[in-house]
């Protein structure tokens, strides 16, 4: 059973870059063949989708935070982080790792995508 | 960005009752819609993937059906543990997102 936890700073200053590591433990070969991913929430955007890596270190992000992010992985560690740069109030938010896996139906030819493991969340305040 | 909207976004309900929340995409998402369960101070739990397969552990009380852009989850009798906010989203493209939310609240 897979699980997830985030660590790191619960405040940081505007301007300055968010950083958090996402550890993944659990199944010993966890972290192939999965999207391991960045989502955050507040009350006034609700659930966010900030972007995701894969074990090959191809990273897709979302175009709205328009190119601040950055996300990582190190397998060895079995950990991935996000880098958010030049943060202000506005991504004050809970951050959460999760894992995007995929169900191959093989009658209809297609692969569906999911997040089936998420963090408990990690809270961060932007604020001097 | 595919916008995904819920209805509604409160629901008053009692013990016992049948609930179905709605979810619409802006544009034709086939099947590839999630929903989740969240409980305050917890993170999502996933209830349904590809719009009607229940995850593995979630009571068969929870159901999903629709495809293209209409889609809705039920819960035929809702539980006390049933109170809470439930989200669905969309797996169709990138950026996923995620609908604003239903609240079940108890009558």
């Amino acid at each position: 059973q897979v699980q997830l936890q985030e660590s790191g700073p619960g405040l940081v200053k505007p301007s300055e870059t968010l950083s958090l590591t996402c550890s993944v433990s659990g199944d010993s070969d966890s972290m192939s063949g999965s999207n391991w991913s960045w989502i955050r929430q507040t009350p006034g955007r609700g659930l966010e989708w900030i972007g995701y890596i894969f074990q090959s270190g191809t990273a897709n992000y979302n175009l709205s935070l328009k190119g601040r992010a950055t996300i990582s992985m190190d397998t060895s560690r079995k950990q991935f982080s996000l880098r958010l740069k030049s943060v202000t109030a506005a991504d004050s938010a809970l951050y959460y790792c999760a894992r995007e896996i995929h169900y191959y139906d093989y009658g209809g030819h297609i692969s569906y995508w999911y997040f089936d493991v998420w963090g408990r969340g990690a809270l961060v305040t932007v604020s001097s | 960005d595919i916008q995904v909207t819920q209805s509604p976004s409160f629901l008053s309900a009692s013990v016992g009752d049948r609930v179905t929340i709605t979810c619409r995409a802006s544009q034709d998402i086939s099947s590839f819609l999630a929903w989740f369960q969240q409980t305050p101070g917890k993170a999502p739990k996933l209830l349904i993937y590809a719009a009607s397969t229940l995850q593995s552990g979630v009571p068969s009380r929870f159901s999903g059906s629709g495809s293209g852009t209409e889609f809705t989850l039920t819960i035929s009798s809702l539980q006390p543990e049933d109170f809470a906010t439930y989200y669905c989203q969309q797996l169709n493209d990138y950026p996923r997102t995620f609908g604003q939310g239903t609240k079940v609240e108890i009558k």
